[in-house]
């Protein structure tokens, strides 16, 4: 089924750790994001790419790194983990960056820094 | 920051009726999307609704549109048990490569 795989489905992490949440998409799309979701406010974007080989900076992007070294795979990078980090992470493609496009969304990764 | 709020932030109605969600925002749009969030999984694209649209039809989903006042409403009737979900409104700023920008999301309950 064609979609987006994010890996692991939870973990619990000791802060100070670091860790990278997996992100990869069988659709070919250009187009890829992080969110992190936290109850009562929303979902806030992380970093983006908008093809292979290129990232930038979403709205809240401190504490966390990503790189695009291929269509497919889109990983997230905490390099000391804190626990304001404990959050539910989205991963989202789209076919390309413009703007009539919808986002499809992966099932989500639950982290908790303690 | 946010740019805006979906209203009400939870609502509960019987099976068979309609729900109705707003959503504000503040600057240019695009374009605006709503999305559903079942409980503990991702969010799933519903329907897209462009600057230049007033209304938009999809099934159950009825979605209007007002830039001069920069506001949204979907509108699912005939509502089911399986609507059971959270609904989210996401502006597409105006302007080049401007990612979505989610609001908080109305929870919607509907009682059998």
């Amino acid at each position: 089924i064609a979609g987006i795989t994010q890996a692991p489905t939870s973990q619990i992490l000791a802060a100070g750790r670091r860790m990278t949440l997996r992100c990869t998409q069988d659709m070919r799309h250009n187009a890829m994001y992080w969110y992190r979701q936290d109850l009562g406010l929303g979902l806030r974007l992380i970093h983006y790419s908008n093809t292979a080989g290129t990232t930038g900076k979403g709205e809240v992007p401190d504490g966390y790194s990503v790189s695009r070294a291929n269509t497919d795979d889109f990983p997230l990078t905490l390099a000391s983990a804190v626990p304001s980090q404990t959050s539910v992470y989205f991963c989202a493609s789209s076919p390309d960056r413009r703007w009539f496009y919808g986002y499809t969304f992966g099932s989500g990764t639950r982290l908790t820094v303690v | 920051s946010q740019q805006g709020e979906e209203d009400p932030q939870a609502l509960s109605i019987q099976e068979g009726e309609n729900a109705t969600m707003n959503c504000s925002y503040k600057t240019s749009i695009n374009n605006l999307q709503w999305y559903r969030q079942n409980s503990g999984r991702g969010l799933v694209h519903l329907i897209l609704i462009r600057s230049n649209e007033r209304e938009k039809h999809s099934g159950r989903l009825r979605v209007t549109l007002d830039t001069s006042k920069k506001s949204s409403s979907l509108l699912i009737t005939a509502s089911r048990a399986a609507d059971t979900a959270s609904y989210f409104c996401a502006r597409r700023p105006s302007g080049s490569a401007r990612q979505l920008t989610f609001g908080s999301g109305t929870q919607l309950t509907v009682l059998p």
